[in-house]
Parts: structure tokens; sequence; C-alpha cells
């Protein structure tokens, strides 16, 4: 089934170890997103990619990092986790600019 | 400078009535307006969009929109809901820099 598929689904971990999470889509989008969802805040934009080998910062970039080496992959890396950073976390594309965007099952994350 | 207000976090509402919920965005530049819905520990799905072109759009699950330029509004509607229209409901909106902002989120609860 087309889509978007994010790994892990959930995990623990222990403050300031370094995790990535993954995300994955088969439908050939160029852009690409990460976003957390946190209660009463919505969905705030962590990073972006319009294409493959670029990326951007989004609204709350600061603790994570991206990477695109191909137009599949858009990984997500916490350097060293902090418990502000428990969160539920959606990866997302879009075909185009302004395109609607497609969004994984999300990763929820909590650190200890 | 742009953001989504929803204005209501929590909506309920019988069911077979009437609901809107509300949606108003601020941006000095032309923005494209999106409905998302989220049903519980789910990703994201669209609802409906606006890009441009009448300003009443419908989309799935018998909702639909109504863009409204001096007001900056883009309210969502449905004349009659069912107890499967229970969800958290996002208003988000996109610029030509291809980035989407969401808003903060209306949890809708259908009583029976």
């Amino acid at each position: 089934i087309a889509g978007i598929t994010q790994a892990p689904t959930s995990q623990i971990l222990a403050a300031g170890r370094r995790m990535t999470l993954r995300c994955t889509q088969d439908m050939r989008h160029n852009a690409m997103y990460w976003y957390r969802q946190d209660l009463g805040l919505g969905l705030r934009l962590i990073h972006y990619s319009n294409t493959a080998g670029t990326t951007g910062k989004g609204e709350v970039p600061d603790g994570y990092s991206v990477s695109r080496a191909n137009t599949d992959d858009f990984p997500l890396t916490l350097a060293s986790a902090v418990p502000s950073q428990t969160s539920v976390y959606f990866c997302a594309s879009s075909a185009m600019m302004n395109t609607e965007a497609f969004f994984g099952q999300g990763t929820r994350l909590t650190v200890v | 400078a742009q953001s989504v207000t929803q204005l209501d976090s929590q909506v309920p509402v019988f069911e077979e009535a009437p609901v809107e919920l509300r949606c108003n965005y601020s941006s000095s530049v032309s923005v494209y307006l999106f409905w998302y819905v989220q049903y519980p520990n789910q990703g994201l799905q669209l609802l409906l969009k606006y890009l441009s072109g009448s300003t009443l759009v419908k989309g799935i699950n018998g909702f639909e929109a109504e863009f409204n330029k001096s007001q900056t509004s883009f309210h969502l509607r449905k004349p009659s809901v069912h107890i499967s229209d229970t969800a958290e409901y996002f208003c988000a909106v996109s610029l030509t820099g291809n980035q989407f902002y969401f808003g903060t989120g209306t949890s809708l609860t259908v009583i029976p």
C-alpha cells in the first residue's frame, strides 16, 4: 500500500541518548516534513526538505537534525535527547509546493 | 509572519446536529488553506483544501468550508454530524515557501 512508513511506532529513550526516527515514502513526492504534536500546541514544523539533497529549518529545529540523501527517505535525528522532546512525531510528504501533505502514522517518543 | 487560530479547543455536539469549527489565519501574502482530521492514534487525513477558484469547498465525509478573504477565515461545517465524526480537526495554511502551518486543533465530540 502506497504511503508513508514511520519507524519505530513508539520508543522510550533515556535522556542523553541518540535516536533516529525513520521515515520512508513510496509516492515519489518531492517535499517531506517532520512535525511534532504536543497537547494544546497542535503540530509544529521541525525540519523540511523541498527536494532530495536540500533541507530547511522549521519552527522548532533546535536539538534535531535531518538528511535527505534520496527522494524516499527523510530520517530525523535527536543527537542527545532531552525530556522536552517527549512528543508524537509525524513525518509527511507532498508532491509539489502547496499541495496537500500526506502523513505517516506517527512515532510516540518518551524521553526519561 | 503567519499564524492559524482555531477558536474552539473543544466542541461537543449532538448526533445529527449541525456543526461549525472555526479557523482564522493571518498572513501578509496569499495562502492555501486545508482542513485535516485526526482519529485516535492515527496520522492526519485531508478533509478538504482551498487553492483557488470557488470559495466554497466540499470535502470528504460531507464536510465543507468557505474561504472568506476579507475576514481571513476558513470555517469548517457539516449539516448533520455522526458519531464517527468524533475526532481532532486541524486547520492549516501553506505559503509559497512550501511550509504548512497548523492550528492547535479542535476536538469534536459527537454525543449520541
